[in-house]
């Protein structure tokens, strides 16, 4: 079964340290893997998609993710975390077919 | 462009009644879903459509669940008769073609309540 796993329900960080999100996945073939990020009554709002090539990829607002397809792995990463990145962000998997699937979110508080 | 839009955001009903969700993709997109997300669930896929057609509805949770996509421009999503359970932000996406790696645009959801 395909499936995307985000372990930590929540993740604080002090402002300008720097944060990771963890996710993995378990997509048969080769995965198209994204981050989106949700703020307060807000829809899903893409952050950035590894599809093949690099496998730093860089996205929206300062995020990079790094694909690491040995630990099927997509964590989201960035350098300085600033009080506007505290959200709900979602990893999210398919591996050629329509369907997204999406990880449960991991809350993000950045700390002032 | 104005996004994708969804209507109404916010919808209080109670049990039995029918509830009919809207959602405007985004000119010039042709793959639509529909999303339900819960505090227990996550964010489920409930259908998609590519141009128009219904490809995948194996979300739905139930035949009182169905979905319609008259034209590029409009979907509908329609509880009959709605329960309790199905309280939910409802979201609909799409995005600009078939395949796999394109990139969805949300709306802003449907905030349902059924009391």
């Amino acid at each position: 079964a395909q499936s995307v796993a985000q372990p930590e329900d929540q993740v604080n960080v002090a402002e300008g340290n720097p944060l990771t999100v963890k996710c993995t996945y378990s997509v048969s073939g080769n995965p198209y893997l994204f981050w989106y990020v949700q703020y307060p009554n807000r829809g899903l709002q893409f952050l950035l998609k590894y599809i093949t090539g690099d496998n730093l990829v860089k996205g929206s607002y300062g995020f990079e993710a790094e694909f690491n397809k040995s630990q099927t792995s997509f964590h989201l990463k960035k350098p300085s975390a600033l009080v506007s990145d505290s959200a709900l962000y979602f990893c999210a998997a398919n591996a050629g077919a329509n369907n997204l699937f999406f990880g449960t979110g991991t809350r993000l508080t950045v700390i002032p | 462009d104005a996004g994708v839009i969804q209507s109404p955001r916010h919808e209080v009903t109670e049990m039995g009644q029918e509830v009919t969700l809207r959602c405007k993709p985004i000119s010039g997109h042709n793959s639509l879903f529909w999303y339900r997300q819960t505090m227990m669930r996550g964010l489920e896929l409930l259908i998609y459509f590519n141009n128009n057609v219904p490809i995948d509805d194996s979300g739905m949770p139930e035949d009182r669940f169905s979905a319609k996509m008259p034209n590029a421009s409009f979907s509908t999503l329609k509880i009959q008769p709605s329960e309790p359970r199905d309280s939910a932000v409802y979201f609909c996406a799409s995005s600009l073609a078939t395949v796999a790696n394109e990139k969805l645009f949300f709306g802003s959801g449907t905030q349902l309540s059924v009391l």
